[in-house]
């Protein structure tokens, strides 16, 4: 079963870029979208955006203008970026691989998650 | 757009059934069969229970089940165990490959 492992700094200055990687094991990118998830503290899940292997990209409205996704596909690792950060971005932060069936998509591999905390 | 909503807590006893609602609008829950489901232990992975509104992946077990009614979708739990003290999040798609998480729903078993 494929693993998913994100990584990158644990804390963020406010107005910095939040940036991760989710490397992948145990499988390619090849085929597959995949997502970033986020879980402020006491809040519920929110959708980041998705990335397809071939580079395509689509983000949630609310963060759109502060989101970029890459993909690098000889490490296997794809790549969030996240502008302008305040301290309502911080949040355990998910990197999950869609599983697509016919016409719909749900999550079906999910990596532990990382706490970013955004402070000065 | 708002999260969809869940109930913030439910309880059952062993061996009892619970059901988790998902109230959404026309525009997500009500016009998609594309909800899902997903159990969360402290600490782990999110994992999948339910998808297109009813369907088990693969090692689900059938304790588990989906359903939808208008604006609002439901996952029941049938014969509680100690091990479904979890963490349950809906999911829905919303048009224009979006989605949208419900609030999470803690499942205590008495």
């Amino acid at each position: 079963q494929v693993q998913l492992q994100e990584s990158g700094p644990g804390l963020v200055k406010p107005s910095e870029t939040l940036s991760l990687s989710c490397t992948v094991s145990g499988g390619s990118l090849t085929n597959y979208y995949w997502s970033w998830i986020r879980q402020p503290p006491g809040e519920g899940l929110e959708w980041i955006g998705y990335i397809h292997y071939s580079g395509s990209t689509n983000y949630n409205p609310s963060l759109n203008s502060r989101v970029t996704m890459s993909v690098d596909m000889a490490r296997n690792q794809f790549s969030l970026q996240l502008t302008s950060v305040t301290a309502t971005d911080t949040a355990v932060y998910h990197c999950a691989r869609e599983m697509c069936t016919g016409g719909s998509c749900f999550f079906g591999d999910w990596g532990q998650g990382m706490l970013v905390t955004v402070s000065s | 757009q708002s999260a969809l909503t869940q109930p913030r807590s439910v309880s059952g006893s062993p061996g009892q059934s619970v059901t988790i609602s998902c109230t959404g609008t026309s525009s997500d829950v009500g016009r998609y069969n594309y909800v899902s489901w997903y159990q969360r232990h402290p600490g782990k992975a999110p994992k999948v229970l339910i998808y297109d509104v009813n369907k088990r992946p693969s090692g689900v077990p059938d304790r588990f089940s989906g359903s939808k009614s208008g604006n609002t979708a439901s996952l029941t739990i049938s014969g509680l165990q100690a091990e479904d003290a979890a963490d349950y999040y809906c999911c829905s798609y919303v048009g224009t490959y979006t989605v949208l998480f419900g609030g999470g729903t803690k499942l205590t078993v008495l």
